[in-house]
């Protein structure tokens, strides 16, 4: 059973960078792409963007300028960072994958940016 | 960036058939947007209801389907039933993007 655990600062200033990571446990790291989404609160989903086991990306053309998601320090982990943060930056950040049947998602981790 | 749309807000009775739709600005949704269907219940993370179109993980229940329809994809729920009251999200796929979100359906089972 594959699980996703994401850990990372949730209170941020203005112009800070985010910055969270997912470890990924009991499946094939590399079969998958996997994504960075957020969702601010009351709001809907937005894809920021994803990595595969290469550490190939792609990202969401309206964030690249500030994002970057890369290969963690540790096996099966990635991680997401995003600079110059704003208040609109606030939201719940997932990890996941994409993949039909491989749906998996982290638990979310709420990023508020205040100051 | 292309931009998804979807219904704001559907209202189906119990037991009822109702249709979600998305679509694409930059023109025809097809199976080359490899459609998915997300539905989300508030508090919860979303879970994949259908990809690519019309393909259903084994969790997703019967009553759920996807499609193309009109140029849209389309999400079709056939009986519906108090728990199916959601969020539900598509997501298209598009070259360079990669993904788009759209910006939700609030489905009410009233």
């Amino acid at each position: 059973q594959v699980q996703l655990q994401q850990w990372g600062a949730g209170l941020l200033k203005p112009s800070e960078t985010l910055s969270l990571t997912c470890a990924v446990y009991g499946g094939s790291f590399n079969a998958y792409y996997w994504s960075w989404i957020r969702q601010p609160p009351g709001k809907g989903l937005e894809w920021i963007g994803e990595i595969n086991h290469s550490g190939s990306t792609t990202y969401n053309p309206s964030l690249k300028s500030r994002v970057t998601i890369s290969l963690g320090t540790s096996k099966n982990q990635f991680s997401l960072k995003l600079s110059s943060v704003t208040a609109a930056d606030t939201a719940v950040y997932y990890c996941a994958s994409l993949e039909g049947e491989a749906d998996y998602w982290g638990q979310g981790t709420l990023v508020t940016v205040s100051s | 960036q292309a931009v998804v749309t979807q219904e704001p807000s559907l209202t189906v009775s119990p037991g009822g058939t109702v249709t979600l739709t998305c679509g694409s600005s930059t023109g025809p949704v097809t199976s080359g947007h490899y459609p998915y269907w997300f539905q989300q219940k508030p508090g919860q993370a979303p879970r994949t209801l259908i990809y690519d179109t019309n393909n259903k993980p084994s969790w997703t229940p019967a009553r759920f389907s996807g499609s193309l329809l009109g140029g849209r994809a389309a999400l079709t729920l056939s009986g519906a039933l108090p728990e199916d009251e959601a969020d539900y999200y598509c997501l298209l796929s598009y070259s360079g993007a990669r993904y788009v979100f759209g910006p939700g359906t609030k489905v009410t089972v009233l």
